[in-house]
């Protein structure tokens, strides 16, 4: 089972670039999130959504914007990066978006701003 | 002062040895905890949740205690590959969707 799929890896922009996280699942949740981790930070929650068609912002959404494409996907999009948004960033989905459901989350995105 | 903080160690402990974390949460509605377990450069993965009466998995025991704010997890019998990062996670009602993580307490069990 692939579970939670995000692409790339691993990227490196310089500032004023733009780029798309793309991240899928297959396990039919109907919650997605983002979260961006940072040293001694702890993971911060970015946008979400809820169910497909819906979104919404989280603690850190500034800099950011989302696309639920399908009850599959969910891209975060950088529209001119900052080397604050230097980061690693995790997709992660739940089943019926309640806080009492478990979390599954993508291997996570290493994105450098240059 | 943050939602949920965690003494980010490291903890440094021998093989078979108990250890036990502590996690503090400022939010005195928070309705659900939970505590994830992170490999380096690895995606978090729960490990367990944390019900008002304690519960027990295995080596792991967790406990909730309201009236102070704080959540534990006790390790027993520590094996080597316990080494991780252990992250606290509340999520405030009236927040809803929104799981709150702590930045994580670093153990490492030595041979």
């Amino acid at each position: 089972n692939a579970g939670v799929t995000q692409t790339p890896k691993f990227q490196v922009l310089k500032t004023g670039q733009s780029m798309t996280l793309q991240c899928a699942q297959d396990m039919n949740h109907n919650s997605m999130y983002w979260y961006r981790q940072d040293p001694g930070m702890g993971l911060r929650l970015i946008y979400y959504s809820a169910s497909e068609g819906t979104t919404d912002k989280g603690e850190v959404p500034n800099g950011y914007n989302v696309s639920r494409l399908n009850k599959r996907e969910f891209s975060l999009r950088l529209e001119s990066a900052a080397p604050s948004q230097t980061s690693v960033y995790f997709c992660a989905s739940s089943n019926q978006g309640r806080t009492n459901e478990k979390l599954f989350f993508g291997s996570g995105t290493q994105l450098s701003v240059l | 002062r943050k939602e949920v903080e965690q003494d980010p160690g490291p903890f440094n402990v021998p093989e078979g040895a108990t250890v036990a974390f502590n996690c503090t949460y400022s939010n005195s509605a928070s309705q659900s905890f939970f505590w994830y377990r992170q490999d380096c450069r690895k995606e978090p993965k729960l490990l367990m949740s944390v019900y008002s009466s304690g519960n027990e998995d295995g080596r792991f025991t967790a406990q909730l205690n309201r009236a102070s704010q704080y959540i534990s997890l006790l390790i027993r019998d520590s094996k080597l590959s316990d080494s991780a990062t252990y992250l606290c996670v509340v999520t405030p009602w009236e927040y809803g969707n929104k799981l709150v993580f702590g930045a994580g307490t670093i153990l490492r069990v030595k041979s």
